[in-house]
């Protein structure tokens, strides 16, 4: 796994929708894209992963660039629960994987 | 179904001291990771254990040990601590047979005074 570029720090409006972006320029062709998120207090929280489509679960959507070079996590509307500090990591598939953290995106969603 | 749980969840050493953490997986888990999170930064790659031996292991120096039983729980060890070993300690579990998702506890805090 290796890094990848996340901004410090974003802010929503509750209910909104957010857009959390990453880049990996340097991703190789079977490297995935996983976001997880450590609410306060908590360890880190698996939200989606995906290596070259557009993918959708019941917490949040990945859209993936053309090039895989960046991806953007959405949140469709971000409630105060979501506020959290997003990771976005890049690396092979599997559960015998190891987690390269970079620093991660604070978010904060604003009543 | 219990996710990953650890024991204890906070705790103060003195420095030089040896300190033991705890983990249970997951049910049906037989994978377990190791990470630390020093204040403001993300979680670091300690090491990882399955069928009772260590795997893979991070950047980190032998004063770090662990191990795995037969149930797939493991402990975490550190000897002769420093300072610079105050952090919080999640544990994660995975499974070999299937699926992506890794889990993680909810951490141990380390105080090393």
């Amino acid at each position: 796994d290796a890094k990848t570029t996340q901004p410090n720090s974003m802010e929503s409006n509750e209910e909104e929708p957010v857009h959390l972006p990453c880049n990996h320029s340097t991703i190789s062709g079977t490297d995935y894209i996983h976001w997880y998120r450590q609410l306060p207090s908590q360890g880190p929280e698996y939200v989606i992963h995906g290596l070259t489509s557009n993918v959708n679960n019941r917490m949040a959507s990945l859209a993936i660039a053309e090039d895989r070079k960046s991806s953007t996590l959405i949140l469709h509307r971000a409630t105060l629960r979501d506020a959290a500090v997003y990771y976005c990591i890049r690396g092979r598939s599997g559960s015998a994987r190891q987690l390269t953290f970079g620093s991660g995106t604070q978010l904060t969603v604003l009543p | 179904d219990a996710g990953v749980t650890q024991s204890p969840t906070h705790l103060i050493k003195t420095r030089g001291q040896q300190v033991t953490l705890r983990c249970s997986p997951k049910s049906g888990h037989d994978t377990v990771s190791w990470y630390q999170q020093a204040l403001g930064q993300g979680p670091q790659f300690i090491f990882q254990y399955y069928e009772e031996e260590e795997r893979q292991r991070g950047n980190f120096p032998d004063r770090f040990s662990g191990h795995q039983f037969p149930n797939y729980s493991s402990e975490l060890n550190v000897n002769a601590l420093l300072l610079g070993d105050s952090a919080l300690y999640l544990c994660a579990s995975s499974s070999r047979g299937s699926g992506n998702t890794i889990y993680f506890g909810e951490g141990s805090w380390l105080t090393v005074v």
